[in-house]
């Protein structure tokens, strides 16, 4: 298995608080990513890296920051959590060298719920 | 926008074959992939093809590509109840560096 944790597995947290999940990884890869996977949804990016200090917004990024200082961590915050932000993150990592390159391999994800 | 389509659903008997079917809508896809999804856990690569293949097997696991029609099937041979999950197909978003577009997921249920 690829060499990514996630902290916390699990959270519980009030609406209006701030909340930041983080992904940690061994393989040194460039690429990494944020998800969340929502009933009826399947996995919807959130954010992405290509890189230390270099993100981009994917489909679903409103509400939600990143950052990337150093290549093994990739940290998701939600500045405000809102009910609707209640969901299941993965986090998943990838790299143009190695292999089939645009392959993505996931953490275990974190399950949050927003009361 | 790219999409991908896949049915929710798929209920087999053990010992039976699955085929799992997706199609997809972006031609400049490099690569495509099949994960599988157990409850509680994240998403594990099952397998992928490059998209100048047509069939891949690996064990128990073929998948068939037909670029004509955009159609990518996930077929498991003898499949038994600990193939139940959810699988999700996903093609490389083109143009991007590398970004996957998942499709929903189809739930196999596999009764004894």
């Amino acid at each position: 298995d690829a060499g990514i944790t996630q902290s916390p597995r699990h959270k519980v947290t009030e609406t209006g608080t701030p909340v930041t999940l983080r992904c940690h990884q061994t393989e040194n890869h460039r690429y990494m990513y944020w998800y969340r996977q929502d009933p009826g949804h399947g996995l919807r990016l959130i954010h992405y890296s290509y890189g230390v200090k270099d993100t981009d917004k994917g489909e679903v990024s409103d509400g939600y920051s990143v950052s990337r200082s150093k290549t093994e961590d990739f940290l998701l915050t939600l500045e405000s959590a809102t009910s609707s932000q209640t969901s299941v993150y993965f986090c998943a990592i990838s790299d143009p060298l190695a292999g089939a390159g645009e392959t993505q391999y996931f953490g275990p994800g974190t399950r949050l719920l927003v009361l | 926008g790219e999409d991908v389509e896949q049915s929710l659903f798929l209920s087999v008997r053990e010992g039976d074959s699955s085929v799992i079917n997706c199609t997809y809508t972006d031609s400049s896809s490099t690569y495509l992939y099949w994960y599988k999804q157990e409850p509680g856990a994240g998403l594990q690569l099952l397998t992928y093809i490059f998209s100048n293949m047509d069939m891949k097997q690996d064990q128990r696991l073929t998948v068939l590509l037909n670029k004509k029609d955009k159609h990518l099937s996930l077929r498991i041979a003898d499949t038994q109840t600990g193939d139940s999950a959810i699988y999700f197909c996903a093609e490389t978003e083109g143009g991007s560096q590398g970004n996957l577009i998942f499709g929903k997921g189809t739930k196999l249920s596999v009764k004894p």
